[in-house]
């Protein structure tokens, strides 16, 4: 069966320091994954996608960047962080056979203090 | 430029009844998918049901049923019989139609707060 992985659960950063989040996705090939950013109260919105390996699409303007070093794994990074960047991160994965519904990994909280 | 919104920003509703939540949608592709989820407070997103332009019977997914009014451009989420569980955050949102990358990028609305009372 598919799984999401995504960690850390909780990350408190500093402002001006680095930021990586992973996400994997196992037991499927060549998924199309993306991640999404979600203030409090608020619904998602799409930062970045990815079709394959290497190939990633930005949605939205930003401190933000995301690499697809492997098939299976999206990673979201930033050389140094903002107050702005403090939120609710979800990485997704959708089966390139599927209703094209995504599944969600659990998330991630970021506080950038 | 594609919408989803939902207008409703909380809901209660009674154990055992049942709760319509509303969303509507703006889109010009012919081909798209609706979709809800819900989102406890854990945080995950759990998909629940999904709703193709093209399916002309409304979804059902046990306890959830989509009601898809086209013409209206309308996609109720419908719960019955709630339970003290279906308390969380439920989400729209709404699959563009194919695009050259393949991307099938989702577009959420807000959100609507569902508290279930004993």
């Amino acid at each position: 069966s598919q799984t999401i992985h995504q960690w850390p659960a909780t990350l408190v950063q500093p402002v001006g320091s680095p930021l990586s989040l992973e996400c994997t996705v196992e037991g499927t090939s060549n998924p199309n994954l993306y991640w999404y950013r979600q203030a409090a109260g608020r619904g998602l919105q799409l930062l970045f996608y990815s079709v394959g390996i290497g190939q990633i699409s930005s949605e939205v303007p930003q401190n933000l960047s995301a690499s697809r070093p492997q098939d299976r794994q999206f990673i979201l990074s930033s050389k140094k962080l903002l107050l702005s960047d403090s939120g609710f991160y979800l990485c997704a994965w959708r089966p390139q056979l599927a209703k094209n519904i995504q599944y969600f990994g659990a998330g991630t909280r970021l506080s950038v203090l | 430029a594609q919408k989803i919104t939902q207008t409703q920003p909380g809901m209660f509703v009674q154990e055992k009844e049942a709760v319509t939540l509303d969303c509507t949608y703006d889109t010009s592709d012919q081909s798209y998918g609706l979709f809800w989820y819900k989102q406890p407070s854990s945080g995950e997103m759990i998909f629940l049901i999904y709703q193709g332009s093209y399916d002309e019977q409304n979804a059902t997914e046990g306890r959830y049923s989509l009601n898809f009014q086209k013409a209206r451009k309308s996609a109720n989420l419908v719960i019955s019989a709630s339970q003290l569980g279906d308390s969380a955050m439920y989400f729209c949102a709404m699959r563009e139609g194919l695009r050259v990358d393949s991307s099938y990028k989702l577009i959420f609305g807000s959100g609507t707060r569902l508290l279930v009372r004993p």
